[in-house]
């Protein structure tokens, strides 16, 4: 299985931070990673997928970027509604594996 | 707009049966385009684990690591999914989450990656004797 490592597990920021969150595969994926934003109670939301192309409806201070075993993912300016947790995902090979989230808390 | 929406016991017994069904809504039939449709779980503090997947044809994906107990099949003339998983253990103590499994272009069109967009709100299965 393809392993997904994110760091760091958790920061805490300020609204209006810019914020970038990482995450390296086991081995290479091209660009079949996805990821996805939880708020606590709720289901997971798509945010980026193909590593840096914006899901419909989704705001554009949200960016994708990386490739290979390489990837992150950037928020420009946060706002309230950022504070949650934010997960990878690979679709490159069977099973999908996920990472294993980073808290972004605030400061 | 499609919504997903799982049903099913929320305690179960160790040794047991789990079994969850997925009520798709609002996007027509479950045939209705290219679509997979998957199960994800989340145990309380942690990571997602995708369980598995199934085309409307039948045809199944699902984790190695769950393989020998998992059990997905659809029925569309109900527009459902479900998920069996068997002899379960408290390990298997999680929030279940269905979801539609696309494949989403990009660039110019001629690729493609596989992503969940569109979740079901979760249901809490606790195993517990």
């Amino acid at each position: 299985d393809i392993q997904m490592t994110q760091s760091p597990s958790s920061l805490s920021a300020s609204v209006g931070d810019r914020v970038t969150i990482t995450c390296r595969a086991s081995q290479s994926i091209s660009n079949y990673l996805n990821w996805y934003q939880q708020k606590p109670g709720k289901a997971p939301q798509l945010l980026i997928y193909a590593a840096s192309s914006l899901q419909s409806g989704v705001p554009s201070r949200f960016g994708g970027s990386g490739s290979g075993t390489d990837f992150a993912l950037t928020i420009s300016s946060l706002q309230p509604e950022d504070f949650a947790t934010y997960y990878c995902q690979q679709t490159y090979s069977s099973p999908w594996t996920f990472g294993q989230g980073t808290k972004v808390e605030i400061k | 707009q499609v919504q997903l929406q799982e049903s099913g016991p929320g305690l179960v017994k160790p040794s047991q049966t789990l079994s969850l069904t997925c009520t798709v809504s609002g996007g027509g039939s479950i045939s209705s385009g290219s679509y997979y449709w998957s199960w994800i779980r989340q145990p309380a503090g942690k990571a997602l684990e995708w369980i598995g997947r199934i085309y409307t044809s039948g045809s199944t994906n699902y984790n190695a690591s769950l393989k020998s107990r998992v059990t997905i099949a659809v029925d569309t003339s109900k527009n459902q999914f479900s998920l069996k998983l068997s002899s379960v253990t408290a390990a298997d103590t999680a929030v279940y989450y269905c979801a539609r499994d696309t494949r989403l272009y990009y660039g110019s069109g001629t690729y493609y990656v596989d992503a969940f967009d569109v979740w079901g709100q979760g249901t809490m299965v606790t195993v517990s004797s």
